[in-house]
């Protein structure tokens, strides 16, 4: 079956450091690939997304790239700030007649000033 | 726009007691979903809709009944609460799954 695997958290950064969150992920066909965001105490939000090989989504300043050879979808950022702190989570999307994602287990993001 | 909105925004049951989580969304999406969050497993699929009047199983449907009787509406109910359905439950609806706030359900 599909699955995504990102790195464990809690990653703890400085404010304006080089944020990477990686993600891989196993699926049959080609999967449409997502990050979301959940912030304390809210639902996840649609940060980027890529549909297809090489794409790559971007928002907010965040990047990722759909990567087919290593089955990867890494989360980047520049400079991160104290508001980017909350869970990121990647997932992915094999359609199938309905939008059914498979979520990773999620990533916390700790920026401190 | 409200986007998708679910009520209650928090309960407490002991066990054996039923409820229903309602999720309410103003975008004409098809598509409805109820997912489970839980500490260190991410999200899991509860049960999925894909259009008024119809729905179906997702990962861990047991324990769960759904009803889509309008296209703007999915319920979610427990019939028996058990401890093991302690979690925070989110309602979602769309291609690109717009997320409500959520229900932090405890019992007890």
């Amino acid at each position: 079956g599909n699955s995504v695997t990102q790195m464990e958290g809690p990653v703890t950064l400085s404010e304006e450091a080089f944020l990477t969150i990686n993600c891989t992920y196993t699926a049959t066909g080609y999967p449409s690939l997502f990050w979301y965001v959940q912030y304390p105490g809210e639902g996840l939000q649609l940060l980027l997304k890529a549909t297809k090989a090489d794409d790559k989504g971007s928002n907010k300043g965040f990047e990722a790239t759909y990567r087919k050879e290593t089955t990867s979808f890494h989360l980047e950022k520049g400079s991160v700030q104290v508001s980017d702190s909350a869970v990121y989570f990647c997932a992915l999307s094999a359609g199938g007649g309905y939008q059914k994602v498979t979520f990773g287990t999620g990533t916390k993001l700790q920026v401190i000033p | 726009n409200a986007g998708v909105t679910q009520t209650p925004k928090f309960r407490v049951l002991k066990t054996g007691q039923s409820m229903t989580l309602l999720c309410a969304q103003d975008m004409n999406h098809e598509y409805m979903y109820w997912y489970r969050q839980d500490p260190g497993m991410g999200l899991r699929l509860i049960h999925y809709s894909v259009g008024e009047g119809t729905t179906a199983k997702g990962e861990v449907p047991d324990g769960y009944n759904v009803s889509r009787l309008k296209k703007q509406n999915f319920l979610l109910g427990l019939e028996s609460a058990a401890p093991s359905q302690t979690s925070v439950y989110f309602c979602a609806s769309g291609d690109e799954q717009f997320f409500g706030p959520g229900t932090r359900l405890t019992v007890l």
